[in-house]
């Protein structure tokens, strides 16, 4: 069974710093392209980032491009969020999914952060 | 304002066939799949429809997609309660390198 569990989310301070971490389960990880989604409260879903198999490439939504980075460690089975220079805009539900950039076939059960003072 | 454009509400009978469309423009739409997230209040979204037309297992064939140009709908036929969630389209875009996704519908099962 595919597993996703995200964690690492809470309260940050405008301007703090955050690392999102998803561990994967279930499927040979190494093999698969990642990708983080995010959705702000009562709004809709907002593309974030996308890691390839290997990690060297990488894609950004342009508004995180700068201060997030993605990145993954596929002898922990895990991929992470580092977020910095967080912004109110950035309170969301964070969700880990499985695949390349619009194919998200398993999707984990998100993490809500929140950029509030 | 999303990138590709999407009617925020739908609504329809169970029974009924209701269609929810899904505009964008060459970069996206019109040169790449588009592909279709259900989200039931409270959950995450799961993948409804791939590459334009094509159900993963385990998505009944009510539900189906079509593509023209740089606009595709999905169509949902036999409408059940069970089918009332949110609907997102999603799709590659070449010119920003990201994937974006359809604002949303809302589909109320009256």
């Amino acid at each position: 069974e595919v597993k996703l569990v995200e964690s690492g989310g809470g309260l940050v301070q405008p301007g703090g710093s955050l690392r999102l971490s998803c561990a994967a389960s279930g499927f040979i990880f190494d093999s698969y392209r990642m990708t983080w989604v995010r959705q702000a409260p009562g709004k809709g879903l907002e593309w974030v980032a996308n890691i390839n198999q290997g990690g060297g490439e990488r894609y950004y939504a342009d508004s995180v491009k700068g201060r997030f980075t993605i990145s993954r460690d596929n002898s922990k089975n895990s991929i992470y969020l580092q977020m910095n220079s967080l912004r109110v805009e950035d309170t969301a539900v964070y969700y880990c999914a499985r695949g390349p950039m619009a194919v998200l076939d398993y999707w984990g059960q998100g993490i809500l952060v929140t950029v509030s003072s | 304002q999303s990138v590709l454009t999407q009617p925020p509400s739908a609504s329809g009978t169970p029974g009924q066939r209701v269609t929810i469309s899904c505009s964008g423009s060459s970069s996206n739409i019109g040169s790449n799949y588009v592909y279709w997230y259900q989200q039931l209040p409270g959950k995450a979204p799961t993948l409804l429809m791939s590459r334009n037309t094509q159900r993963p297992s385990g998505v009944p064939d009510r539900f189906s997609g079509s593509k023209s140009g740089t606009s595709a709908s999905l169509a949902i036929s036999g409408l059940r309660s069970e089918d009332e969630a949110s609907y997102y389209c999603a799709a590659w875009d070449d010119s920003l390198r990201a994937a974006v996704f359809g604002g949303g519908t809302q589909l109320t099962v009256l």
